[in-house]
């Protein structure tokens, strides 16, 4: 089966440029999606088609597709970004998450 | 504002049955995919099974196959899954998700909606 792999954790400082990446064979074949989530708190879909961001999420969050990898770049971080992200894509009409990876600020 | 509310989680023994549903509003629901992603305590997101705007086609994860199953009524703007052989790697907060307003679901839409979720516990 498809696997989609993520680095656990990555530390950022406020201000900085945090890049969360996720791994799978042939990924830019494929759409891939990322999601931002907070303690408690649902999912919230930040990128989309590998680099659209969804209404209302801020100019800072960015997305690329390339080769094995997508990234997840967050230009400028603030504490509020804090959250667990995971990223998402679709093998044979089913779907794959990573298994995310905890954004500390 | 577009509401998912999902419902019918609890505590169940090993290889009992349970049913979720999904009550939707503010948005047309029968053109959208919809799906199930379930996520164990402290772990990460795990997709579980989608279904067609028609109904007539449906997908599972390995995890679920031949175990769930999902279908839609929508008439009553509503998702349900039908939860039967359950073991305890099953236990999850379960999440209904709005999938993608398109023909095809991995055209790359996402899930740009999410309910607060139902926890399903299997245990004796």
């Amino acid at each position: 089966s498809y696997e989609l792999t993520q680095p656990p954790s990555v530390s950022v400082s406020p201000g900085q440029t945090a890049s969360i990446t996720c791994s799978g064979d042939t990924l830019d074949n494929k759409y891939v999606c990322w999601y931002q989530q907070k303690p408690g708190q649902s999912p919230v879909l930040v990128v989309y088609r590998d680099t659209k961001r969804p209404s209302g999420i801020p100019e800072r969050f960015s997305g690329s597709n390339s080769g094995n990898t997508a990234t997840l770049t967050i230009s400028g971080t603030q504490a509020m970004d804090e959250a667990d992200y995971s990223c998402q894509a679709w093998d044979r009409s089913t779907v794959v998450f990573g298994g995310g990876t905890k954004l500390t600020v | 504002e577009v509401q998912l509310v999902e419902s019918g989680g609890g505590l169940v023994q090993p290889g009992g049955s349970l049913r979720l549903s999904c009550a939707t509003s503010a948005f047309n629901f029968s053109s959208y995919w919809m799906s199930w992603v379930r996520q164990a305590p402290g772990k990460g997101l795990e997709w579980v099974a989608n279904i067609k705007q028609d109904g007539n086609e449906k997908f599972y994860s390995d995890s679920v196959k031949g175990r769930f199953t999902i279908s839609r009524d929508n008439a009553k703007n509503s998702l349900y899954l039908q939860m039967n052989s359950l073991r305890a790697e099953d236990t999850a907060l379960y999440y209904c998700a709005r999938d993608a307003p398109s023909y095809y679901s991995d055209s790359g839409y996402g899930f740009d909606s999410w309910g607060q979720g139902t926890l399903v516990t299997v245990s004796s």
